[in-house]
């Protein structure tokens, strides 16, 4: 089956600083993959549609300036947190869009100290 | 506004029974709906789709029906093993393009 990967795993940060999430399907090419964040206990949650090529969309109440969506080729994908608080800290995951079906990343767990 | 309800957040079952899980929803008129796996700590794992125009679905030992009229999909594991506990998550296409929008999951727990 399709392979989604994310990278790092987990990263611990201080308030503040940027952290880069990437997101590759390693088996197949993927013109638009999405970003959710997954708080515990909790579903689920789109955060942005990121496009090869184009500018990412994002959902209502996600701030652009906040989670930059950079979709540089077709199999990778990347989230950059600025400026990361300690609300930012969440479990980050990507998929990554084959026809109607989509294919999950293993998630990144954010902690923002 | 639309709502995916998973109307059992947590289902303890025998091993060797089948595990039955509920997926209703509201507001929404979808060509297709997933079932997802998800475990502690990981990303989802895609398990079954199923389009308007299906009634049934099985792969292996399980099982997804959709009923566009009543709007609910059912989702079984038949012979269940402890194996099978995990968190079973139903999902819609949201509004706009191929994304999806999630139920809060079903925890299936199956005891030997």
């Amino acid at each position: 089956g399709a392979v989604v990967s994310q990278h790092p795993s987990r990263v611990i940060c201080k308030s503040g600083t940027s952290v880069k999430i990437e997101c590759r399907s390693l088996d197949f090419q993927a013109t638009t993959m999405f970003w959710y964040r997954q708080f515990p206990k909790k579903s689920l949650m789109l955060m942005a549609t990121s496009n090869e090529g184009s500018k990412a969309t994002y959902e209502q109440g996600v701030e652009k300036d906040k989670f930059l969506i950079n979709h540089a080729s077709l199999t990778l994908s990347t989230l950059t947190v600025t400026s990361a608080h300690p609300e930012d800290s969440s479990f980050y995951i990507c998929s990554a869009r084959s026809g109607i079906e989509q294919f999950f990343g293993p998630g990144t767990r954010l902690t923002v100290l | 506004s639309q709502k995916i309800e998973q109307n059992s957040e947590a289902l303890n079952i025998q091993e060797g029974k089948t595990a039955t899980l509920t997926c209703n929803y509201t507001n929404y008129s979808p060509a297709y709906l997933q079932w997802y796996r998800q475990d502690p700590g990981r990303g989802p794992v895609f398990l079954l789709l199923i389009r308007e125009n299906e009634k049934e679905k099985r792969k292996e030992r399980l099982k997804v029906t959709f009923d566009t009229t009543l709007k609910q999909s059912l989702f079984h594991i038949t012979a269940s093993q402890p194996a099978d506990s995990a968190t079973y998550l139903c999902a819609l296409p949201a509004n706009s393009g191929y994304a999806l929008n999630f139920g809060k999951g079903t925890s299936l727990l199956v005891t030997p």
